[in-house]
């Protein structure tokens, strides 16, 4: 069963609009909510992150939507960049000593229409 | 900042051959991580170590052994290279286990079985 699900392996969009990747969850007792960013080449970095007590996390163009109750979240980039070309992963954790280790996504490779 | 240094790049071994990865960071991290990257599959993790000379299974151990010689470095062996085991693998590292939800990755080791 898969913990973190992506519900899209690929995403195209035109520049200059706004993506939406989608991203659910199975367990509840996940409480943080890390998108990490992979470029062709490089190791995934951390993008943006959000906890459960939260509904909504904005950092420049990338913002996190976040619904406990429905278990999921999504990732909106907005005013699409061909520098945002890259594998987007979805992962979550669960608080707790000891218990901090994340689980990832599928990840969704997200692309521009040049 | 610190970084994580994987090496090789590439390593390019015959079937059945004893092949192995080596990974530094200079973060000054207690936690190291090893993943593997398959295309469409996300990122699966095969061995962490909370702090120097310990070591402990992730979910993909089979078939791999690993050893943290020292607090700044964490290598991985694949004890018999199979054809269906080409892909990438990721070291990371944390601040501490309490921390592993915040992961920093080295660039990646990709591995091709001849």
């Amino acid at each position: 069963q898969q913990q973190v699900r992506q519900s899209s392996q690929s995403l195209t969009v035109w520049e200059g609009e706004t993506a939406i990747l989608n991203c659910s969850y199975e367990n509840s007792a996940f409480d943080y909510f890390p998108w990490y960013q992979q470029f062709p080449g490089e190791g995934p970095a951390l993008l943006i992150a959000i906890r459960s007590v939260s509904d909504k996390k904005e950092d420049g163009r990338f913002t996190i939507f976040f619904n406990k109750r429905e278990k999921n979240l999504s990732l909106h980039i907005k005013d699409s960049q061909p520098g945002d070309s890259a594998t987007y992963f979805c992962a979550a954790s669960r608080g707790g000593t000891g218990s901090n280790r994340l689980t990832f996504g599928k990840g969704t490779k997200f692309s521009l229409i040049p | 900042g610190g970084i994580i240094t994987q090496t090789p790049k590439f390593l390019i071994g015959q079937e059945g051959q004893k092949l192995t990865l080596k990974c530094q960071q200079n973060f000054n991290h207690d936690t190291m991580y090893w993943y593997r990257q398959d295309s469409g599959k996300g990122l699966r993790l095969i061995y962490y170590s909370i702090t120097e000379n310990d070591l402990q299974k992730g979910d993909l151990s089979e078939g791999y052994d690993a050893s943290r010689e020292k607090k700044s470095s964490f290598s991985l062996t694949v004890t018999s290279a199979q054809k269906n085991e080409m892909a990438v693998f990721l070291c990371a590292s944390s601040r501490d286990i309490n921390s592993g939800n915040t992961l920093y990755f080295g660039e990646g080791s990709r591995l091709i079985v001849v």
